[in-house]
């Protein structure tokens, strides 16, 4: 059974600059979460997407948002890049959309953006 | 709000030394409770989890036990090896919620032969 699969894995882009980061969960996993990885910051929670709609929030700007495609994979956008965006973006999906036993989650390889 | 309190590190131990990394968390109702491990230049890969109290979680010689009465979930090894070096994280996904983890800081340890 395939993992979860990151595209792209690298990224260089500038200040002001948008970019769109994917998600293909594994196969029948239907939530798909995002996170943020610095050294700084560590592990932060961005979103997490369930049947297509969002269904739990992290404590970032407007400029971060995300989608869910009927097929779950998930997308997240960043809108004009600060040079603090730079970092490892994670995805991770789940086999449930309940609480419980089945709630691990499954992680990418992730997409290290920088932003110069 | 619901945190998650790794030792901090780095650890360095030799070959066949004895791990722990410990953890707390605050958290309302009964978390889930998660180690996951880094290694360099990867995604995170689920080593153990615990979903109720006094549960035991183990993988790979890795165990930890899920302590209601102190709010730990600490990591034990009884005999490290190099391929072991990596960061470690401690995680709890709170009681009623699926998708959204919360994680501690991050254990480095590196083990030398």
């Amino acid at each position: 059974k395939a993992g979860v699969t990151q595209t792209p894995r690298y990224l260089i882009k500038t200040r002001g600059q948008q970019v769109t980061l994917s998600c293909s969960p594994i196969s029948g996993h239907r939530s798909v979460s995002w996170y943020q990885q610095t050294p700084g910051q560590g592990l932060q929670f961005l979103f997490e997407y369930f049947s297509e709609t969002q269904r739990n929030k992290g404590n970032f700007p407007g400029r971060f948002s995300g989608r869910q495609f009927s097929n779950s994979r998930s997308e997240m956008n960043v809108s004009t890049l600060e040079l603090g965006d730079s970092a490892l973006y994670l995805c991770a999906s789940t086999r449930s959309g309940t609480s419980g036993p089945h709630n691990e989650q499954f992680f990418g390889p992730g997409t290290r953006l920088t932003v110069l | 709000g619901d945190s998650v309190t790794q030792m901090e590190g780095p650890v360095t131990l030799s070959e066949e030394a004895f791990l722990t990394i410990n953890c707390t968390y605050t958290a309302t109702g009964y978390p889930s409770l998660f180690w996951y491990v880094q290694y360099p230049g990867e995604g995170l890969q689920l080593l153990l989890k615990a979903t109720k109290a006094d549960d035991k979680g183990s993988n790979k010689g890795f165990e930890a036990t899920y302590r209601k009465e102190t709010t730990s979930f600490h990591l034990e090894k009884g005999s490290v090896q190099v391929s072991d070096s990596a960061v470690y994280f401690c995680a709890l996904i709170p009681s009623g919620n699926t998708g959204k983890l919360i994680f501690g800081q991050g254990t480095t340890l590196q083990v030398k032969p």
